[in-house]
């Protein structure tokens, strides 16, 4: 069966400073992969997705991912943290075969001013 | 905005009490879900919709009855919750269910407290 690992519970970081939340999954086919972000009192919005293709993904608010296949990683990275990122992020793998996406337990970032 | 609409925002019920939850979204998606959330925890999902048919099950208790009416509305009728129950219920949506795995639009969810 597919998982996902955030191994970062919590992350604080000074804004302006680069950030980068990890995940690692396990999945036997090529995943699909998404980094989902939460603001208190929200729903999940997408950041970005992996399906195939170049492995350095582009997403919103100026979040990036890079899916490495050997290290069964895809991290989110972005340069210059602003203080609105701080919220919870989800990393999920979707299973093609189950039809349902299986959700890391999630990162908590807390930004200082 | 997100383009997916839940109603109501907050809702508090009695053990004994029967309500629904609603979800709505009009973006032509075909697949629908309901996650149950519990607080600093990942979404854990309920129910999935594909084409209007049921197509997941996740063994959720019979005390939660999915609905989905047409292709762009979805319910989750309760009866009879307990105060486990108590959580922030999603409704999702997606272009297709099944094994397309696309990325799923959420709703800002209903806040349910069983008392």
């Amino acid at each position: 069966a597919q998982s996902v690992t955030q191994p970062d519970i919590h992350i604080t970081v000074s804004e302006g400073a680069s950030l980068e939340l990890r995940c690692n999954y396990s999945y036997g086919a090529t995943p699909y992969l998404f980094w989902y972000v939460q603001s208190p009192g929200q729903g999940l919005q997408l950041l970005l997705k992996y399906f195939s293709g170049d492995t350095l993904v582009q997403g919103i608010k100026g979040f990036e991912a890079e899916f490495k296949r050997s290290q069964s990683s895809f991290n989110l990275r972005k340069p210059s943290v602003h203080w609105s990122d701080a919220a919870e992020y989800f990393c999920a793998v979707g299973d093609t075969n189950a039809g349902k996406s299986t959700f890391g337990d999630g990162t908590t970032l807390t930004v200082k001013p | 905005d997100t383009e997916v609409t839940q109603t109501p925002k907050h809702l508090v019920m009695g053990m004994t009490n029967k309500k629904s939850l609603k979800c709505e979204q009009h973006m032509g998606h075909r697949a629908m879900y309901w996650y149950k959330q519990k607080a600093k925890k990942p979404p854990e999902l309920m129910f999935v919709y594909s084409y209007e048919k049921l197509s997941i099950n996740e063994s959720v208790p019979s005390r939660f009855s999915p609905e989905c009416p047409n292709s762009s509305l979805l319910n989750l009728h309760l009866h009879a919750l307990q105060p486990e129950d108590s959580a922030l219920y999603l409704c999702a949506s997606s272009q297709e269910g099944g094994r397309n795995n696309q990325p799923q639009h959420f709703g800002d969810g209903t806040r349910l407290s069983i008392l």
